[in-house]
């Protein structure tokens, strides 16, 4: 079945530092791919998306680049705040429909 | 209006309790779904509407069953629930329920059963 999976954490950071988590999924065909965010003590919001290869999905600074070839979708930004702490989660869903497909989450703690 | 309301924001039940939980959002989605959040763990599908039907069951046990009364609202009811049942629930809601839309969450419930 479809399966992504996520670098493990906790990522500790510190403010301005280059982030890279990475993604890889596996899927039959071509998914759209997500990366959700979620602050503490709140539901997740979508930060970026890609429904085809080579789309880049972008937003507040932070970039992932659907990589058909290598199955990824590696999320990256090049200066974190303390406020980008947060769990991230890679996620996947068939164009058809059907489950949103979730890795394991990404713990990411920027430190001042 | 881009929200997704879920209320209570808390609950504490006992195992021979009954509780609603209750959700809306006012996008005009067709689909909503409820999941399942352990801490730091990835969310869980239980089930989706789409249209007002239960489209998705993901073998969830009986003492929680999902009521969807119209296009803006979602219920999941409760009963005789079990202490590893504790968890955050989510609502979401989409478009359609096809494959590149986005979905959009709630702030959850934070369920706590004694």
């Amino acid at each position: 079945g479809d399966s992504v999976t996520q670098m493990e954490g906790p990522v500790t950071l510190s403010e301005e530092a280059f982030l890279t988590i990475n993604c890889t999924y596996t899927a039959t065909g071509y998914p759209s791919l997500f990366w959700y965010v979620q602050y503490p003590g709140e539901g997740l919001q979508l930060l970026l998306k890609a429904t085809k290869a080579d789309d880049k999905g972008s937003n507040k600074g932070f970039e992932a680049t659907y990589r058909k070839e290598t199955t990824s979708f590696h999320l990256e930004k090049g200066s974190v705040q303390v406020s980008d702490s947060a769990v991230y989660f890679c996620a996947s869903r068939r164009n058809q429909g059907g489950k949103l497909i979730f890795g394991q989450g990404t713990e990411l703690s920027v430190k001042p | 209006d881009t929200e997704v309301t879920q209320t209570p924001k808390h609950l504490v039940m006992g195992m021979t309790n009954k509780k609603s939980l209750k959700c809306e959002q006012h996008m005009g989605h067709r689909a909503m779904y409820w999941y399942k959040q352990k801490a730091k763990k990835p969310p869980e599908l239980m089930f989706v509407y789409s249209y007002e039907k239960l489209s998705i069951n993901e073998s969830v046990p009986s003492r929680f069953s999902p009521e969807c009364p119209n296009s803006s609202l979602l219920n999941l009811h409760l009963h005789a629930l079990q202490p590893e049942d504790s968890a955050l629930y989510l609502c979401a809601s989409s478009q359609a329920g096809t494959g590149g839309e986005k979905l959009f969450f709630g702030s959850g419930t934070q369920l706590s059963v004694l």
